[in-house]
C-alpha cells in the first residue's frame, strides 16, 4: 500500500515549456487535490476532482489544466511555464471511508526559470 | 469565506518545554479542524482532528480542542523532543459537495534544540 505518489520528484523548466505532473494513490478514494506551497502562504488550493471523468478549480487555478481519466490517477498540467508557477506541488485524496482525512503525497518541487 | 490565522514562526524551544502553537479561524457553517506536520523534504501528514466543538483530538503527545466560542483549536505539547522539529499547519475544512477542501494557515515552523 504505497498511498500517494507523486512524479516527478523535482523537475527544472525554462519558460514556456509544458510539463505533466502524476498523482497517483492506491486506497480508492474518490476526491483528489492538487495544492502548491509556497513560502509564507501555506498550501492553496489549485484544482480538484470529485470522481473519475470530473474535475473543478480551486483558489489560484489560472495556468493550470487537469485531468481524472482514471480513478487511481490525477493529472496537473502546466502548458506554458511561468516564474511565478516555481513551487511545491502537493496532491491529495480523500473520501468519506478516510473519514475525510487528506492524505497527501510527498511533493513535486518546480523551478521554473 | 474561510480563513485560519496561526502565529509565525520560527519557534525555537529547548528540549522537554511546553510547546503552544496558537490557531484562529473564521469559517462559514461547522468546520472540521485540523493540524498537519511537514518534517524535512516530506510530504503533510495528519497530526490530529476535531470534528465538533469541545473535541479534544491527541496523538503522539500533542493535543488540540475545538474551542467554538473563541474559534480556536491551539497546539499543546507538554514536553518537546528534538524530533518534532517541523513545521505545523493548523487547517479547516467544511464539506460541500467538492468534498472537504482544506483552508491551511501559513505554518508555523518549530526548532527544538538540545
Amino acid at each position: 500500500n504505497a498511498g500517494v505518489t507523486q512524479t516527478p520528484k523535482f523537475r527544472v523548466l525554462k519558460t514556456g515549456q509544458s510539463m505533466t505532473l502524476l498523482c497517483a494513490q492506491d486506497m480508492n478514494h474518490e476526491y483528489m487535490y492538487w495544492y502548491r506551497q509556497d513560502p509564507g502562504m501555506g498550501l492553496r488550493l489549485i484544482h480538484y476532482s470529485v470522481g473519475e471523468g470530473t474535475t473543478a478549480k480551486g483558489e489560484v487555478p489560472d495556468g493550470y489544466n487537469v485531468s481524472r481519466l482514471k480513478k487511481q490517477n490525477f493529472l496537473l498540467g502546466l502548458e506554458s511555464a511561468a516564474p511565478s508557477q516555481t513551487s511545491v506541488y502537493f496532491c491529495a485524496s480523500s473520501s468519506r471511508t478516510s473519514g475525510w482525512t487528506q492524505y497527501f503525497g510527498p511533493g513535486t518541487r518546480l523551478l521554473v526559470l | 469565506g474561510n480563513s485560519v490565522t496561526q502565529m509565525e514562526g520560527p519557534v525555537t524551544l529547548s528540549e522537554e518545554a511546553f510547546l503552544t502553537i496558537n490557531c484562529t479561524y473564521t469559517a462559514t457553517g461547522y468546520p472540521s479542524l485540523f493540524w498537519y506536520v511537514q518534517y524535512p523534504g516530506e510530504g503533510l501528514q495528519l497530526l490530529l482532528k476535531a470534528t465538533k466543538a469541545d473535541d479534544k483530538g491527541s496523538n503522539k503527545g500533542f493535543e488540540a480542542t475545538y474551542r467554538k466560542e473563541t474559534t480556536s483549536f491551539h497546539l499543546e505539547k507538554g514536553s518537546v523532543q528534538v524530533s518534532d522539529s517541523a513545521v505545523y499547519f493548523c487547517a479547516l475544512s467544511v464539506f460541500t459537495g467538492g468534498g472537504n477542501k482544506l483552508t491551511f494557515g501559513t505554518g508555523t515552523q518549530l526548532k527544538v534544540e538540545l
